[in-house]
């Protein structure tokens, strides 16, 4: 079946832009997770969802950052007023939503703000 | 609060030899430890998970790794590498409380012929 998709694969955008990111998780699975991968990082745990609800957001590094889901389905994780140090690879994953289940992740956006 | 070393950076092997990629957890409970790889211009792909049972784990790709709670280590282990493996692999630490995944930074694995 479809795995997890990301859109757009890469973006540039000028510094003071805001961006929207999206993720569409495997069907069926009810948790939905954001992660940035920095250059010379580990993945950085962003934001979780469990159906429409956010119940951990300690990841978001700042209030420029934001993410919703709807429908308990796509996700978009939104930046605004991006700064060069939001340039990063964005990931998204999702599972079935148990601490056990397995996390399957999409193919990541390739953010570069200039 | 959770953490993952991967005191290792980059590690070169020849085709043929032996594979140990080093993780140590720091978790004050039993943790949930996972191992994936990102290979070039692709998404992560777990090779392999541990909750609890048996220590020794086996994954795809002929991975394996093994749980030592003595040393807070879950390292992953190859007999015989292939060009093939030639990627990024991630330790993560996950726990009963939460859903989310504690990565380490990664170790990048190069393989020569």
């Amino acid at each position: 079946g479809a795995g997890v998709s990301q859109s757009p694969s890469n973006k540039v955008t000028e510094k003071g832009k805001d961006v929207e990111l999206r993720c569409d998780p495997i069907s069926g699975h009810t948790a939905l997770y954001w992660y940035r991968q920095s250059l010379g990082q580990g993945l950085e745990f962003l934001i979780y969802f469990q159906g429409n609800s956010a119940p951990d957001k300690s990841g978001l590094p700042s209030d420029r950052f934001s993410a919703e889901r709807t429908g308990g389905s796509v996700s978009t994780l939104t930046i605004q007023r991006t700064q060069q140090e939001d340039s990063a690879v964005y990931l998204c994953a999702s599972s079935l939503g148990d601490a056990v289940e397995t996390q399957y992740f999409g193919p990541g956006t390739r953010l570069l703000v200039l | 609060a959770q953490s993952v070393t991967q005191p290792d950076i980059h590690i070169t092997v020849s085709e043929g030899a032996s594979l140990e990629l080093r993780c140590n957890y720091s978790y004050g409970a039993t943790p949930y430890l996972f191992w994936y790889v990102q290979s070039p211009g692709q998404g992560l792909q777990l090779l392999l998970k541990y909750f609890s049972g048996d220590t020794l784990v086996q994954g795809i790709k002929g991975f394996e790794a093994e749980f030592k709670r003595s040393q807070s280590s879950f390292n992953l282990r190859k007999p015989s590498v292939h060009w093939s493996d030639a990627a990024e692999y991630f330790c993560a630490v996950g726990t009963i409380n939460t859903d989310k995944l504690i990565f380490g930074t990664g170790t990048r694995l190069q393989v020569f012929p």
